[in-house]
């Protein structure tokens, strides 16, 4: 089955203590992305990867990293996480198909830093 | 700089009534839009897309939308509403004319929608 998997779907932590929350696809795209989803701000990009070794920031990258060894792998970075990153992440995958291809979704990972 | 307005929070409906959730864009060049779903804890869904043709464009579970390029609106529709139809709806754009940067949607706030007995 054709699927983004993110991990952990749920994770309680406190400030400073490093995290990561990986993806993965299985559909062999080369596009992938982070994206945090906010009560009334809706989805907001992190950080985007057009390719392996290919990464780039999107509109709110502070407080993040990603890296991009493998094609099927996405993960998000959190170095000393603070409350304010607490939030619901998106990873996303899709081909570059000239820009017209829709985004696969993960399930999401709900983060709480205390 | 690319942006999407979803200018109501909510929209409630009853079953079986016609359902319309708004979506406005704001694009330098040729709009590229999309309307995705999501479901209680769950991830966002493809639902449809517009890219170019024909302004009406149909997609999963009945769903539609009209392009309007005048009032750069992108309004999602369904002729009648189910209760399973309740959800998050969130429209997005893309700007077609720009190369580079990925395949970056822009998302409006998101529209939850309810739909009732």
């Amino acid at each position: 089955e054709a699927q983004v998997t993110q991990n952990p779907r749920y994770l309680i932590t406190v400030t400073g203590k490093k995290l990561t929350v990986t993806c993965s696809q299985n559909m062999n795209h080369e596009y992938m992305s982070w994206y945090r989803q906010d009560p009334g701000l809706g989805l907001r990009q992190i950080y985007y990867s057009m390719n392996v070794e290919v990464t780039d920031k999107g509109d709110v990258p502070e407080g993040y990293k990603v890296s991009r060894k493998e094609k099927r792998n996405f993960p998000l970075i959190l170095e000393s996480p603070s409350p304010n990153q607490t939030s619901l992440y998106f990873c996303a995958s899709s081909f570059r198909q000239g820009n017209t291809g829709e985004l696969f979704f993960g399930e999401g990972s709900r983060l709480t830093v205390l | 700089a690319q942006s999407v307005a979803q200018p109501e929070d909510q929209v409630n409906v009853a079953e079986g009534n016609p359902l319309t959730v708004k979506c406005t864009y704001s694009v330098s060049g040729n709009p590229y839009l999309f309307w995705y779903v999501q479901y209680p804890n769950r991830g966002l869904q493809f639902l449809l897309k517009y890219i170019t043709g024909d302004n009406l464009v149909k997609g999963s579970y009945g769903f539609e939308a009209e392009f309007n390029k005048s009032q750069t609106s992108f309004h999602l529709k369904k002729p009648s509403a189910l209760v399973s139809d309740s959800a998050l709806y969130f429209c997005a754009v893309r700007d077609g004319g720009v190369t580079g940067g990925g395949n970056k949607l822009t998302f409006g706030t998101g529209t939850q929608l309810k739909v009732e007995l």
